[in-house]
């Protein structure tokens, strides 16, 4: 596609609930970066795949989120067990080269997936 | 303990004047800053960069100054467009090590026509 895809664009939770929102990169891009952005706040960095590897999860705010990048493509952000804290928008980024933040290659974000918890 | 702080919510300036966005850090490892900027239900898109070698970058209507003794960056948008209309966010890195940009919590700027 022409950009980073994120889906579902929306999601309604009960708490104690499961959920997985999915991120679709721009073809080829190596580096995949996930992103938790709380109502009135700027992002905050979970986790950083550079193809399948996960090299950089020290954000995950707790072991209720797990997130996968098997094929070195589409990544999946997992939250077990949700808690209303855990509303927010999730955003995915991606970039051709490794990292990608305007140094080497550019980096791009999806639109997002608005998670709430009830 | 916030690393890079914006805290000015909301700026409101009129068409054709100079928008001016703050933004500043406390991490003196930041080496590399940039700026994005959002409309309501899209993702942030990258505006423009500076590198700490340097204390300004200018694309277009946008420059950007960097004062690394004060920690301080700015955005400066001008002339200011209705189209400007968004949520700035400045961000910060530490090349060559980990790759997790860091967040301002942005500023709300609307241009009136």
């Amino acid at each position: 596609g022409a950009g980073v895809s994120q889906s579902p664009r929306y999601k309604v939770a009960k708490r104690g609930q499961d959920v997985a929102l999915r991120c679709d990169p721009i073809s080829g891009h190596v580096s995949l970066f996930w992103y938790q952005q709380a109502l009135g706040q700027g992002p905050e960095f979970l986790t950083y795949f550079q193809n399948e590897a996960q090299l950089d999860k020290s954000g995950l705010p707790s072991d209720r989120f797990f997130a996968e990048r098997p094929e070195g493509s589409v990544s999946t952000l997992k939250i077990q067990r949700t808690q209303q804290e855990d509303s927010a928008v999730y955003l995915c980024a991606s970039s051709l080269g490794q990292g990608g933040w305007g140094l080497r290659t550019e980096a791009f974000f999806g639109q997002g997936t608005r998670l709430t918890v009830v | 303990d916030q690393q890079v702080k914006q805290n000015s919510p909301s700026l409101s300036v009129q068409e054709g004047r100079i928008s001016i966005l703050n933004c500043d850090y406390t991490n003196s490892m930041f080496d590399y800053f940039l700026w994005y900027k959002k409309y309501p239900a899209e993702g942030p898109t990258f505006l423009i960069s500076i590198s700490s070698i340097k204390d300004k970058n200018e694309d277009g209507r946008f420059t950007v100054f960097l004062n690394k003794s004060a920690k301080h960056l700015s955005l400066h948008i001008v002339p200011s467009q209705p189209g400007d209309s968004a949520v700035y966010f400045c961000a910060a890195i530490m090349t060559g090590g980990s790759e997790k940009l860091v967040f301002g919590k942005g500023t709300k700027l609307t241009v009136n026509p």
